[in-house]
Formats: C-alpha cells, structure tokens, sequence
C-alpha cells in the first residue's frame, strides 16, 4: 500500500514567517503534487514535480516555492506566509499511467496568524 | 481548459436511501474519470475510476459510469450507511500540452447520512 506522509498535521505560523511543508512517500513514484484545499474551492494545485530536482507551476504558484532533491521527498516552501495562505495542504504521489489514482497524505492544517 | 461540476452540497440522506451525485466534466483529449472520498480529518483517498467511454467503475457498492455522450460520471449507491459521511470528489486525469499527467477537481459534496 502506498504510504504518504506529511510531517504535521497542524501548524501555526506567524505573518512573514518561512515556514516548510514536508512530504515523503514510499512507492518509488515519480510524479509529487501540493494541493491546496479550501471550502467551496475544492483542491487546486499549487507545484508539482515530474522528477526529481524537477517542478512545474500548478494553477496557484504566487507564494510559494518547491523543493525535490530526492525522489522521495517534496517540500513546499512558503516564503514569507500571509493570512490568506491559511488553508489545508494536501501532498499527493501518483505513478505515470493517465490512470494511475492520486495517493495522498492526511493533510496539513496551517494557521497563518 | 479542462472543468469538473459537481452538485452541491451537503446532501443529507437516511441511512439505506438511494444515493446520486452528479459530476460533469469538460475536457479537450480523452480523461480518466475518478471519485475519490474524503473523510473527516483524513486525505483524500481512491474510491473508484474509468479509463474510457461505458466503463463502469465500482467499489463499496459504489458505481459510477463513464458517459461520453453526456460527459458525466455520476456516482451512484444503492443503500448508503451512516459510515458513507464524507466528502466526494469527481475527478479526471488528461495530458496536457506539455505532456504531464494533470488532474482536475471538482469542487466536493459533503454527504452526511443520518440513522
């Protein structure tokens, strides 16, 4: 069973604070994604990463950055948070086939005071 | 681009009604179709898909089947349990230009069945 795991399940942050988002999954998969998920929203994608040292804009990039210097690993980087990036995180890791299914960890709930 | 609706919610049903929530999609190539549940303080996880035109997918006596014609993908139960409360999203799976698999949501229906 693939395995997806976020570091926090809560974090409070203060304005301006850098604060990291930390992802690591398990199935060797090549394809890591960040969602962002706020009510009536419904996810939207933020980064994703193809390979590893590789990242593509998502549909809401502004604010923030991605990290992949191993395959395992994915980071998502708010340079210096703002109110309205309090939101639920979602990492996701998924396989190469169109239909290979998203895989994705519990979420983290951040609060940007 | 590519676009998923999905009905609004919150749908509230009695335990062992009839369940449908209706997605639609518009997409520019030829989409996987997934549904994916998500329950309270969980991520989301894979509850069923399709790959192509009169699949039908199903899992936990959930169905959904893949309309071409319609483009729809509507999620259907027979007898819901109050374990069934969660949130639902339809999804679908397309390359995009650049050849990256990119998947696109919609927005979720809460569901929430009472005894």
């Amino acid at each position: 069973d693939v395995k997806v795991t976020q570091s926090s399940r809560y974090l409070v942050k203060r304005t301006g604070e850098k604060v990291f988002l930390e992802c690591v999954q398990d199935m060797d998969h090549e394809n890591m994604f960040w969602y962002r998920q706020d009510p009536g929203l419904g996810l939207r994608l933020i980064y994703f990463s193809y390979d590893v040292k590789m990242k593509e804009k998502g549909d809401i990039p502004e604010g923030y950055s991605v990290s992949r210097e191993k395959k395992e690993r994915f980071s998502l980087i708010l340079e210096s948070a703002s109110t309205n990036q309090t939101s639920m995180y979602l990492c996701a890791s998924r396989g190469d086939r169109e239909d290979s299914p998203l895989h994705f960890g519990n979420g983290t709930r951040l609060t940007v005071t | 681009g590519n676009s998923v609706t999905q009905m609004e919610g919150p749908v509230t049903l009695s335990e062992e009604a009839f369940l449908t929530i209706n997605c639609t999609y518009t997409a520019t190539g030829y989409p996987s179709l997934f549904w994916y549940v998500q329950y309270p303080g969980e991520g989301l996880q894979l509850l069923l898909k399709a790959t192509k035109a009169d699949d039908k997918g199903s899992n936990k006596g959930f169905e959904a089947t893949y309309r071409k014609e319609t483009t729809s993908f509507h999620l259907e139960k027979g007898s819901v349990q109050v374990s069934d409360s969660a949130v639902y999203f339809c999804a679908l799976s397309d390359e995009t230009s650049g050849g990256y698999q990119k998947v696109t949501f919609g927005t979720g229906t809460k569901l929430q069945v009472i005894p």
